[in-house]
């Protein structure tokens, strides 16, 4: 099955610095790729994507970058700001059946 | 207004006494997930549906168990929950492959 490693576990910034988080997959197959926002208590929330027949995308001061030659995909975060501070969690989707599996997440703390 | 409902937000069980969650939704979307987060760790898949078809995770235990009667609810079932059980449940759906999985605010589960 499907195996998403993410890096780092923790990340310190100070406020205005880029943040940049890092996931790996391992299932060929798997072709969207989300990135999931989650504070603490509340539900992840979508703050982009990435489909497999694209590149880079970029909304405002996100951006998602895939490799999927080397099965890899970056979430980078310019300008960063207090309110940034969360829980970041990649995932990959296979879409012959659906299934959408977790990286183990990446606490971001951003300091004033 | 709210797309993905769970009920009830907290459920407080008595070790061993099966306990139901229960998630609905109006977006009409074809897939439903059922996921468990402990504490600061990764949403972790436990089944997940596309209309009827319905996918058990390897390594979900024989105590958790769902339906999904129609598109719009689906409920998990844990058989005689113990005390790792406690955890946010997580609910979520999306409409096709490469779309957005949304999130239901979860059910809180408490085992004593």
């Amino acid at each position: 099955g499907e195996n998403v490693e993410q890096h780092p576990s923790t990340l310190s910034v100070q406020e205005g610095d880029s943040a940049v988080i890092k996931c790996t997959y391992s299932d060929s197959a798997s072709n969207y790729f989300p990135w999931y926002k989650q504070e603490l208590g509340k539900r992840p929330q979508l703050i982009i994507d990435i489909r497999s027949n694209v590149g880079e995308k970029k909304d405002q001061r996100i951006a998602v970058t895939l490799n999927k030659t080397a099965k890899h995909f970056s979430l980078h975060i310019t300008e960063t700001q207090p309110e940034d501070s969360a829980v970041y969690f990649c995932a990959a989707l296979r879409g012959s059946n659906y299934k959408l599996t977790f990286g183990k997440g990446t606490l971001l703390t951003v300091n004033p | 207004d709210a797309m993905v409902i769970q009920n009830p937000r907290y459920q407080v069980t008595q070790f061993g006494k099966p306990v139901t969650l229960s998630c609905s939704q109006t977006l009409n979307h074809n897939v439903m997930y059922w996921y468990q987060q402990k504490s600061s760790q990764a949403p972790k898949l436990l089944f997940h549906y596309y209309d009827k078809d319905f996918n058990n995770e390897a390594d979900t235990p024989d105590n958790f168990q769902s339906r999904r009667p129609n598109t719009s609810f689906c409920f998990l079932d844990i058989r005689s929950p113990g005390l790792g059980d406690a955890a946010m449940y997580l609910c979520a759906t999306s409409g096709t492959a490469n779309t957005e999985a949304f999130f239901g605010q979860g059910t809180r589960l408490t085992v004593v």
